[in-house]
């Protein structure tokens, strides 16, 4: 059974940095892209990365392109956001997901219960 | 960056209709177009890729057309399990979601 599990979400400052972890289990991680999307409490869903099976090919949404940075840790089963330079209107949960096939980049076959991020003071 | 819309952003609908959601993007994505379900508190799920393809375990009165700029989602027959948000979304180019529809009871 796949499964994702993120962390690493909670309360912090504008201005600040939060480390979120997603740890994947079910399947070969190695082999899929897997991406982080977002959804503001109450609104819409909101794509903001993704990153290839090996980790060297990353894209980013406008919005947080120079202050988010995805990567992956394929020993470990595990993909990363890093959120720096943190602004209320990042305020959201963070789902992490996995590419539906091996093959695809964009669509999300399978997602994870998703961890809060608040940013306020 | 591709834009989505979707139309209606809400419907009401009963048990047994035949409901149609419309998603539009702002180029041609060819077919690249999935479609999601969100129930609330819940996580997405998907139902639909490669603008008609049934994701496995989706069922079969959910189906999806068109190709272009143009797409539609259609529940042949809603359920009670079927009131919930539905998203478009463009893997043509780096993802972008629909604002979402919003199914509820009349």
């Amino acid at each position: 059974e796949v499964q994702l599990v993120e962390s690493g979400g909670g309360l912090v400052q504008p201005g600040g940095s939060l480390r979120l972890s997603c740890a994947a289990s079910g399947f070969t991680f190695s082999s899929y892209w897997m991406h982080w999307v977002r959804q503001a409490p109450g609104k819409g869903l909101v794509w903001v990365s993704r990153i290839n099976s090996d980790g060297s090919t990353t894209n980013y949404a406008d919005s947080v392109k120079g202050r988010f940075t995805i990567s992956r840790d394929n020993a470990k089963d595990t993909l990363f956001l890093q959120m720096n330079s943190l602004r209320a209107e990042d305020t959201a949960v963070f789902y992490c997901a996995r590419g539906v096939n091996i093959a695809a980049t964009g669509t999300v076959g399978y997602w994870g219960q998703g961890t809060l991020v608040t940013v306020s003071s | 960056d591709i834009q989505m819309t979707q139309s209606p952003s809400s419907l009401s609908a009963s048990v047994g209709d035949r409901v149609t959601i419309t998603c539009r993007a702002s180029q041609s994505i060819s077919t690249y177009l999935s479609w999601y379900q969100q129930r609330p508190g819940k996580a997405p799920n998907l139902l639909i890729y490669a603008t008609s393809t049934l994701q496995s375990g989706a069922p079969s009165r959910f189906s999806g057309s068109g190709s272009g700029t143009d797409f539609t989602l259609t529940i042949s027959s809603l359920q009670p399990e079927d009131f919930a948000t539905y998203f478009c979304q463009q893997t043509y180019t780096t993802p972008t979601f629909g604002p979402g529809t919003k199914v509820d009871i009349k």
